[in-house]
Parts: structure tokens; sequence; C-alpha cells
């Protein structure tokens, strides 16, 4: 089966300018993340929805960040205006509730540079 | 507050060699703990997982124990390989479905 699609892969802005990024989950997962992931950190969760509805979003810095997931399916992660700190690798990830577990596929990922 | 702490690296070893990597965590309760891999220029894989204390998880001849007297979740693998050459992530449940990462440990392993 197709994995979780991200796109861009890579974005170079400047600070304040405006970006977004696009995931496309596994088909049929209803769950989706996004995952922030500073060089020489691990990600760190911004978002997790379910469906179209916003499970948690505790550690989404709202005053830049926003994200939608409007039809329960693909979802877009905006950041307006960028910070130089935002540079990071931003991951998509999707999940399914299997037997009582779930587990997490991970999208390739988009690499922000701010300057 | 809750998190998960790994051994720094990076870690250099020869093919063939036995591979420990350590993994702490802090947390209420038994969360489900996982290792993911991160291969160069690829996204995050689950390497495995242990749901309850105790368990075992295994997968590619790496193995990890879940054991809640010491919270610990190390990844040992007996012989490792070049192509084992990633970086490692010990993850843990947060309350609901997200995770909590470790910083990721690096392994470089040379033939």
């Amino acid at each position: 089966e197709a994995g979780v699609a991200q796109s861009p892969r890579y974005k170079i802005i400047e600070k304040r300018q405006s970006v977004a990024f696009w995931c496309n989950p596994i088909s049929g997962h209803a769950t989706l993340y996004w995952y922030q992931q500073i060089l020489g950190q691990g990600p760190k969760l911004l978002i997790q929805f379910q469906n179209n509805g916003v499970v948690d979003d505790s550690q989404l810095p709202k005053d830049r960040f926003s994200a939608e997931r409007l039809k329960g399916v693909d979802s877009t992660l905006k950041i307006q205006p960028a910070k130089l700190e935002d540079s990071a690798v931003y991951l998509c990830a999707s999940s399914i509730l299997q037997g009582g577990q779930e587990t997490q596929y991970f999208g390739p990922g988009t690499r922000l540079l701010v300057l | 507050g809750d998190s998960v702490t790994q051994m720094e690296g990076p870690v250099t070893l020869s093919e063939e060699a036995f591979l420990t990597i350590n993994c702490t965590y802090t947390a209420t309760g038994y969360p489900s703990l996982f290792w993911y891999v991160q291969y160069p220029g690829e996204g995050l894989q689950l390497l495995l997982k242990a749901t309850k204390a105790d368990d075992k998880g295994s997968n590619k001849g790496f193995e990890a124990t879940y054991r809640k007297e010491t919270t610990s979740f190390h990844l040992e693998k007996g012989s490792v390989q070049v192509s084992d050459s990633a970086v490692y992530f010990c993850a843990r449940r947060q309350a609901g479905t997200a995770l909590i990462f470790g910083k990721g440990t690096t392994l470089s392993v040379s033939s």
C-alpha cells in the first residue's frame, strides 16, 4: 500500500514569509499527526487530528502555526510568519487502530530552512 | 514531566559487534514503548514495540525488553551490519496516542 505522502520535500524561505506543507495519509487512517523535528532532537508533536477534528494542539504555537484537515483525509500545516527557529523537518504521520493496537506510519518529511 | 532519555551518540562499531543503545523513560503508569529507525534520506520507520511490562519486542535481529523496575527499554543487537547505520529513536506514548521521542542516537557501523 502507498505510504504517507508529503510535499514539498524541501523549502527555503526568508523570515516573516509564509509557508504551507501538505500531507496525504495512508488510505483509511483516521488519525493524523504533525510533528516538528529540530536538528539533533527527536520529533515533537504539534497537532493531532481524529478524522477532521483536533484531538491535541496543546503544543502548537497558535500565534503563527495553523493546521487543518477539512475532509478528514489530507492535511495542511501553515506557518505565518516564519521565524528562524522554525527551521526543522516537519513530519506527518497517520495511524489506524487494529486489534487494540495503534501504529504510526511516518512520511518522509518536509525540510524547512528559514533564512 | 514525562520524557524519554537516550544515550548520547554517535555510536561507532565494527561489523559483527554487539550493540546496546540505552533508553529510559519517565511516566505515570505503563505506556507502550517503541524504537523507531531513520535510515539516511528516509522517513521514520517502526523497528519494534512493547505494550506491557516484561514484553520483548524484536525485529531484524534487534530486541528490546520492557523493564518496569528500571523504567528502561534498551535496544540490543548481537551482530550489527553496515546496513544498520542509521539514527535510532526511543519513544513512548503520551496521554492518548501521540508519541514522545528521545533525541535519537546515531549508529555508524564500519566494515
